[in-house]
């Protein structure tokens, strides 16, 4: 069965860095797009990147774009999202998310990330 | 990357029918079939429960069902049943994803 686990969420200080992890079981990794998602505390769900099958095309939410940069590595079946100049609107629970043909089939149970001094 | 617009929220009685809806533009819910939506219970990860305005994955109730009109998508549950009862949101995905603000179900 497809199983997502996301990893790396926790406290961090504003400016500072972290990088989340994904890793996938359960289908051939490399033959499907990945989406990171998130969701603030009380609010609703927001796009914040995906990445091809294959590595070449990534897309990015304007909120993100040029701090945030989606990656995967095939050969550890995982989805990374580095996220830099973190502030604190960037709080919030993060999913990634497998894509099947511009919908996202399955989740992970998400991993919250915190942004405070 | 402008927000769907999804009112936020509706209520229904069990066995009664609802419909959300989901209004973007022609070049988002207008422009393509690639409208979803997911079910989310609290504290737990969104579901697909329609993709490409109106398919269901396997699995899914056929009591949920998908539409659209011009820039306006819609998602309809008949005989609501209490388990029904959470948040919908509509998505929109060309090269890049678009949610909609999302609707709370409350089954009275």
């Amino acid at each position: 069965q497809v199983q997502l686990v996301e990893s790396g969420g926790g406290v961090v200080q504003p400016g500072r860095s972290l990088r989340l992890s994904c890793a996938a079981s359960g289908f051939t990794f490399s033959r499907y797009g990945m989406h990171w998602v998130r969701q603030a505390p009380g609010k609703g769900l927001e796009w914040v990147a995906v990445i091809s099958y294959d590595g070449s095309k990534k897309y990015y939410a304007d909120s993100v774009n040029g701090r945030f940069t989606i990656s995967r590595d095939k050969s550890e079946n995982t989805l990374y999202l580095q996220m830099n100049s973190l502030r604190t609107e960037d709080t919030a629970v993060y999913y990634c998310a497998k894509d099947q043909m511009a919908s996202m089939d399955y989740w992970g149970q998400g991993t919250l990330v915190t942004v405070s001094s | 990357q402008s927000a769907l617009t999804q009112p936020a929220s509706v209520s229904g009685s069990p066995g009664q029918s609802i419909t959300i809806s989901c209004t973007g533009t022609s070049s988002d819910v207008g422009a393509y079939n690639y409208v979803s939506w997911y079910q989310q219970h609290p504290g737990k990860a969104p579901k697909l429960m329609i993709y490409d305005v109106s398919n269901r994955p396997s699995g899914v109730s056929n009591r949920f069902s998908g539409s659209k009109s011009g820039n306006t998508a819609s998602l309809t549950i008949s005989g609501l049943h209490a388990e029904d009862e959470a948040d919908y949101y509509c998505s929109s995905y060309t090269n890049t994803v678009v949610f909609g603000g999302g609707t709370k179900l409350t089954v009275l």
